[in-house]
């Protein structure tokens, strides 16, 4: 079955730096790679995702990239705010067959006023 | 509101009980997922039911089980508790059997065993 790595589980950054999560998966069939993100006490919610037939997506300060040959992928937040504060998690899927969505084990995110 | 719904909000009871928790998808989704989360941990698959039928099974205890009825409302049934059952249960529910487009999570039903 699939297996997602990320990296890394706690990450601090000063508030307007970058952040950057990376994730690696293990089936070359995934398909489709999720990002979620989730408040304290919160459930997750969607934040961006991106197809295999796309190598990068935007949206306002954040961004995903994808390296189907290396098998990773990696969200990055630009000009970070407080409020980005959260734990994201990566997930990775494919269509067709009986397959579930796999997650990773989660980032926790701190930005610094 | 993802207008996934999930009941109770937060379930207290003892060890060697059983409790279900339900969900209710968001209107047209035919998937719901069943995700644990313990604390400070990930999302870890339990089980995922399709138009009625299980399709995915993940790290699912034997005491845990789930079914998905006609009107696609789905329970999860979790049976001889024990201490370490302690945990936010998320529902999640997608329109199609793969969850290859936004999942929409439900709010969780925290559970505590005592």
């Amino acid at each position: 079955g699939e297996n997602v790595e990320q990296h890394p589980s706690t990450l601090s950054v000063q508030e307007g730096d970058s952040a950057v999560i990376k994730c690696t998966y293990s089936d070359s069939a995934s398909n489709y790679f999720p990002w979620y993100k989730q408040e304290l006490g919160k459930r997750p919610q969607l934040i961006i995702d991106i197809r295999s037939n796309v190598g990068e997506k935007k949206d306002q300060r954040i961004a995903v990239t994808l390296n189907k040959t290396a098998k990773h992928f990696s969200l990055h937040i630009t000009e970070t705010q407080p409020e980005d504060s959260a734990v994201y998690f990566c997930a990775a899927s494919r269509t067709g067959g009986y397959q579930k969505v796999t997650f990773g084990t989660g980032t926790k995110l701190q930005v610094i006023p | 509101d993802s207008g996934v719904t999930q009941t109770p909000k937060h379930l207290i009871t003892a060890t060697g009980q059983r409790v279900t928790l339900r969900c209710s998808p968001r209107s047209g989704d035919l998937s719901v997922y069943w995700y644990q989360q313990s604390l400070d941990q990930g999302l870890q698959f339990l089980i995922q039911y399709y138009n009625g039928e299980e399709r995915a099974k993940g790290n699912i205890l034997e005491r845990f089980s789930a079914q998905q009825f006609p009107d696609l409302h789905s329970e999860l049934n979790l049976s001889s508790l024990e201490l370490g059952d302690s945990a936010l249960y998320f529902c999640a529910s997608s329109v199609v059997p793969d969850m290859n487009t936004e999942a929409f999570f439900g709010q969780g039903t925290r559970l505590t065993v005592v």
